[in-house]
């Protein structure tokens, strides 16, 4: 297994644009996590599921934020009317977990969006 | 909510051991507490977590007090290589819906 995968490793996008990211996570995890992170800053929490469910959104996922996990394998990330603000790098997280609780987390390289 | 609070720099020399301290409060009880390594241009790799009380692995230790208010990762005998940005993870709330959250990251500076 070569670990988790993002696409596409940088995004240049016009404001108002749509860009829609990729996460394949490691093939037996059945959990998935997406992060956004800021120069300087320690990554932001913006979204769990487990398997196919979306069980948290944090606040920071505002209504032109939605991701999605089909048939609980890959995950998309997609923003809609991208805003300056959104430049970033969105990280993606997976882990297996059998119950609740946190497990060592398996990060992507990241998706870097500069949005002009 | 939660908040975690770290240094934001330290500076050592190689061979030294390191001790990072995270302090947070309101966490969840019954989570683990979580150190990640982050190089540039990188995702964050797991170092260790714990509970409570000492963890020790390959790489680091951890200890957690009793009142779980905050967490030290100690790293021993630093090398060059360890020059990164240290993050702690930390849950708030419980179960499948607990939130993440990061510090805001320790930027160790390892000279020879």
């Amino acid at each position: 297994d070569t670990g988790v995968s993002q696409n596409p490793r940088h995004k240049i996008t016009k404001r108002g644009q749509n860009v829609t990211f990729r996460c394949d996570p490691i093939s037996e995890h059945n959990r998935l996590y997406w992060y956004r992170q800021t120069l300087g800053q320690g990554p932001e929490f913006l979204t769990y599921f487990q398997n196919e469910a979306q069980l948290e959104k944090s606040r920071l996922l505002s209504d032109r934020f939605s991701a999605e996990r089909p048939k609980g394998s890959f995950s998309t990330l997609e923003i809609q009317r991208t805003e300056q603000g959104d430049s970033a790098m969105y990280l993606c997280a997976s882990s297996f977990g059998a119950s609740g609780g946190l497990y060592e987390q398996y990060f992507g390289p990241g998706t870097r969006l500069t949005v002009t | 909510l939660a908040k975690t609070t770290q240094p934001i720099s330290m500076d050592s020399y190689e061979g030294q051991e390191v001790n990072i301290t995270c302090s947070h409060n309101n966490i969840a009880t019954n989570d683990y507490i979580t150190w990640y390594q982050q190089f540039p241009s990188q995702g964050p790799r797991f170092i260790i977590q714990g509970y409570k009380t000492k963890v020790t692995n390959e790489v680091a230790s951890l200890f957690i007090p009793a009142d779980r208010k905050s967490s030290t990762l100690s790293l021993p005998r630093v090398s060059l290589s360890d020059t990164a940005v240290y993050y702690c993870l930390v849950v708030v709330g419980s179960g499948n819906t607990g939130k993440l959250i990061f510090g805001q990251g320790t930027t160790l500076q390892v000279k020879p």
